[in-house]
């Protein structure tokens, strides 16, 4: 069975461009969270998503922001990027997004901003 | 807010010794879910062990077993025969009962050395 995939895993973007970062869930699985992991740190609360809505969400600017789709899919968008935007982005799923199911993570999308 | 703690940046130990990581935690909530994340050098984090913040009885999976003081807000891992592929960061996180915002502690890095 296909685990929680991210795309891309590595992207390089410029300072003030956009980025989209997306993230399919596993089989059966209705909630999908965001977490940004800066070098040399834990991962930070960005997003959760269940059943297409916002759950919660974390201490971010309005600059990033995301969506689920039909098919339980999400997208993180991040406009007008910074350098301190430069992180491992962490996208997990999970069956019910209670916080007693366990939470299965992807490998990451390693975003650098120049 | 919540805060995790994890005051040993490094540690390593002997292949087939025992190791305990610490972790301690902030919280005025009486209801919640403690975790340890590993995470290898592959960035996908796997969940280590689980407890919850209502049960007495520490959790335990297989090498790995936390010791739970709920007063001290103390949750230390403890992995017993230690394997080269123990090597990865290691992370306390914690999550209220009722939300899904999962705070992570900054990680404590493992090397077995053989």
């Amino acid at each position: 069975d296909a685990g929680v995939t991210q795309s891309p895993t590595h992207l390089i973007k410029t300072r003030g461009q956009h980025v989209t970062l997306r993230c399919s869930p596993i089989s059966g699985h209705k909630s999908v969270s965001w977490y940004q992991q800066v070098l040399g740190q834990g991962p930070q609360f960005i997003f959760q998503y269940y059943e297409k809505e916002e759950r919660g969400r974390g201490n971010f600017p309005d600059r990033f922001s995301a969506r689920q789709f039909p098919n339980y899919s999400s997208e993180l968008n991040v406009n007008a990027l910074l350098l301190g935007d430069s992180a491992l982005y962490l996208c997990a799923s999970s069956s019910t997004g209670n916080s007693n199911t366990e939470a299965f993570f992807g490998q990451g999308t390693r975003l650098t901003v120049v | 807010a919540q805060t995790v703690t994890q005051s040993q940046p490094e540690m390593s130990v002997q292949e087939a010794e025992t190791v305990t990581l610490s972790c301690t935690y902030d919280t005025s909530e009486n209801n919640y879910y403690l975790f340890w994340y590993k995470q290898p050098p592959s960035r996908q984090m796997i969940l280590v062990i689980r407890q919850e913040a209502y049960k007495q009885q520490n959790a335990t999976e297989n090498r790995f077993s936390v010791n739970f003081q709920k007063a001290a807000k103390s949750f230390s891992l403890k992995i017993s025969d230690s394997q080269l592929g123990d090597t990865a960061m290691y992370f306390c996180a914690f999550m209220k009962f009722d939300n899904n915002d999962m705070r992570f502690g900054a990680g404590t890095r493992l090397t077995v050395k053989p």
